[in-house]
């Protein structure tokens, strides 16, 4: 158990539809990065926060955004779902940022799109 | 193109037998950190390197980082099926991004 938790676990969903996928980070960690994976493409970054701010930005389409709250939690919002946003996408966190740190991934939330 | 670019993407080996996974970029890396994901779960830290020409022995794998800090390998011996998984390597050049590689697939066959 990393300590980091994605919710739901698995989601259906239609095209055209909008998810909001939660994450809340190990305690005591500050940063937050979603990750999105898919057999084509590898695990791709999408965005990474640092105590509220975002602080890097990946391949994250703009139909796509993302967020962390005060209480450090993090949500990533998908809209507009197409086909291809059929994937899993994690979650994950460490207490600082760059290269020094190690990244604790959450199980991942299963999104297929129908 | 890829940041980090892993060969072989994929490798079928029988138990009992060695294998090298390799990691390479064009560009420096103050670290480079090697994961192994299992199907239905997050990657999961295994080492972490730093110094270039590091070598990191974590019971059968062995992690070595290139004396330039552009590559790195990760050699196992005596595979076994529970070493079975998808390999990352995974490192942040300029501080802003932490990027994965490519990813190679082992399947240790009992």
């Amino acid at each position: 158990d990393s300590g980091v938790t994605q919710t739901p676990k698995h989601l259906i969903t239609a095209t055209g539809q909008r998810v909001t996928l939660r994450c809340s980070p190990r305690s005591g960690d500050l940063s937050v990065y979603w990750y999105q994976q898919s057999l084509d493409q590898g695990l791709q970054f999408l965005i990474q926060y640092y105590n509220g701010e975002e602080r890097a930005k990946g391949n994250i389409l703009e139909r796509f955004s993302a967020q962390q709250f005060p209480d450090l939690h993090s949500e990533l919002n998908l809209s507009s779902l197409e086909l291809g946003d059929s994937a899993l996408y994690f979650c994950a966190s460490s207490f600082g940022v760059g290269s020094g740190n190690t990244i604790y991934f959450g199980e991942g939330s299963w999104l297929t799109v129908v | 193109t890829q940041l980090l670019e892993q060969s072989p993407q994929f490798l079928s080996i029988q138990e009992g037998e060695n294998l090298t996974v390799y990691c390479n970029s064009s560009s420096v890396f103050s670290s480079l950190q090697w994961y192994r994901q299992e199907p239905g779960e997050g990657p999961v830290l295994l080492v972490t390197v730093v110094t270039g020409g590091e070598v990191k022995k974590l019971k059968r794998l062995t992690f070595q980082f290139g004396d330039a800090r552009k590559d790195s390998s990760l050699h196992i011996t005596a595979a076994q099926p529970g070493d079975t998984g998808l390999y990352l390597c995974a490192g942040d050049p300029t501080g802003n991004q932490f990027y994965f590689g490519t990813g190679t697939s082992l399947t240790v066959i009992p």
